[in-house]
């Protein structure tokens, strides 16, 4: 399986600041990778797919960045709604795989 | 709007049995690979099985594979995931997902549905 490290595991920010998520893979997965938001109680929520290709709905704030191992997820002005937990995943093999999620928390 | 309703989770005891069903609306069905990606608590999503539009191609986890049995009836817009031998470690919230392409990412989620394996 392919492993996915997302740092930091949390992230402690105010309403306004931008915010930067790091995703790194254990091999190379092209730009196989999707963003997901999950407030708590609720289902993860697609945000970017191929590395920085924005879901329809979601707002410009959110961007994403990367290829090969390396990858981000950035928020630009950071707002009340977005304080969540955030993951990377991968698709580049079958056997899919998320990284350990990255909280971020109000500051 | 895409819509997804998971049911049948509940508590079981190891080695015990579970179906899962969950009933999809808002798209056409049968055009779509369908998953199932569970949750255990405090932890990250994982991935335990996809099934194509027609039902042809099926994958599963490692972790699940000879225990789970992923199918569909496209006639009533519905996945299933069988769960027998299961384990402790199997508790989870268990989310049916749809996939935008075959082996990619989940575009939409259902709400989830609880299985609690425990004595």
């Amino acid at each position: 399986d392919i492993q996915m490290t997302q740092s930091p595991s949390t992230l402690s920010a105010s309403v306004g600041d931008r915010v930067t998520i790091t995703c790194r893979a254990s091999q190379s997965i092209n730009s196989w990778l999707a963003w997901y938001q999950q407030r708590p109680g609720k289902a993860p929520k697609l945000l970017i797919y191929k590395a920085s290709t924005l879901e329809s709905g979601v707002p410009s704030r959110f961007s994403g960045s990367g290829s090969g191992t390396e990858f981000t997820l950035t928020i630009s002005s950071l707002q009340p709604d977005d304080f969540a937990t955030y993951y990377c995943q991968q698709y580049n093999i079958e056997s899919r795989t998320f990284g350990q999620g990255t909280k971020v928390e109000i500051k | 709007e895409v819509q997804l309703a998971e049911s049948g989770g509940g508590l079981v005891k190891p080695g015990g049995s579970l179906r899962l069903s969950c009933v999809a609306s808002g798209f056409t069905f049968g055009s779509h690979g369908m998953n199932w990606v569970r949750q255990a608590p405090g932890k990250a999503p994982e991935w335990v099985s996809s099934i194509s539009g027609s039902g042809t191609y099926i994958n599963y986890a490692d972790s699940v594979k000879g225990r789970f049995t992923i199918s569909r009836d496209n006639d009533e817009n519905s996945v299933y995931l069988q769960m027998n031998s299961l384990r402790d470690e199997d508790t989870a919230m268990y989310y049916c997902a749809r996939g935008r392409e075959w082996l990619a990412y989940f575009d939409n989620w259902g709400q989830g549905t609880l299985v609690t394996v425990s004595s």
